[in-house]
């Protein structure tokens, strides 16, 4: 069956530490990969996807995440956080053979220290 | 408006009381997408309509939940005979190409059945 892990539920980074969230998937088919945040008070927003090409994708906010087939996996890294990087971060994954569903982790949730 | 727009906000109702939630879309936007989210999860597949068609209704529970878009555009979410597993944060989507393309989410309409 397909799923989504992110093995992370909660973590504290300093700011401007780097960051990297973990995000492992199973799947049959060749995976859509997404990263959503979620804000209190506001709706998932799209980070960044892979779809084809370059493993290394470059997203908004100054976040990348790269895709390793071998590994089953789709991390998330920013060098340098922000205090208003904290947020609830989601990985998804979809499929061509899946229509229209998006299948979530449960989401790692970011805290920033001063 | 500019974005996606979900009414209420917030419905506390009674156990196997009838519930209906809205969604608005963003202008010309053909796919819409329906997710539930229950507290500390991400969210979870509930439907997805392209145009006036529901494409993928697989992730509805049962048969008490039912969805309509009509004239393609705003969406019902419906909810039969509620029960207390019915409380969550019921979260609209809607994306200009489909499933591959980036889904613009709702705030939501948090659900609470007493």
């Amino acid at each position: 069956a397909q799923s989504v892990t992110q093995p992370d539920i909660h973590i504290t980074v300093s700011e401007g530490a780097s960051l990297e969230l973990r995000c492992n998937y199973s799947y049959g088919a060749t995976p859509y990969l997404f990263w959503y945040v979620q804000s209190p008070g506001q709706g998932l927003q799209l980070l960044l996807k892979y779809f084809s090409g370059d493993t290394l994708v470059q997203g908004i906010k100054g976040f990348e995440a790269e895709f390793k087939r071998s590994q089953s996996s789709f991390n998330l890294r920013k060098p340098s956080v922000h205090w208003s990087d904290a947020a609830e971060y989601f990985c998804a994954v979809g499929a061509d053979n899946q229509g229209g569903k998006l299948i979530f982790g449960q989401g790692t949730e970011l805290s920033v220290k001063p | 408006g500019a974005g996606v727009s979900q009414t209420p906000s917030n419905k506390v109702t009674e156990k196997g009381k009838y519930v209906e939630l809205r969604c608005d879309p963003i202008s010309g936007h053909t796919a819409l997408y329906w997710y539930r989210q229950s507290l500390g999860q991400g969210p979870e597949f509930l439907i997805y309509f392209q145009g006036t068609g529901a494409a993928d209704d697989s992730g509805l529970p049962n048969d008490r939940f039912f969805a309509v878009r009509p004239e393609g555009s705003v969406s019902t979410l419906k909810i039969q005979r509620t029960e207390r597993g019915d409380s969550a944060v019921y979260l609209c989507a809607s994306s200009l190409t489909g499933p591959t393309g980036e889904l613009f989410f709702g705030e939501g309409s948090r659900l609470t059945v007493l």
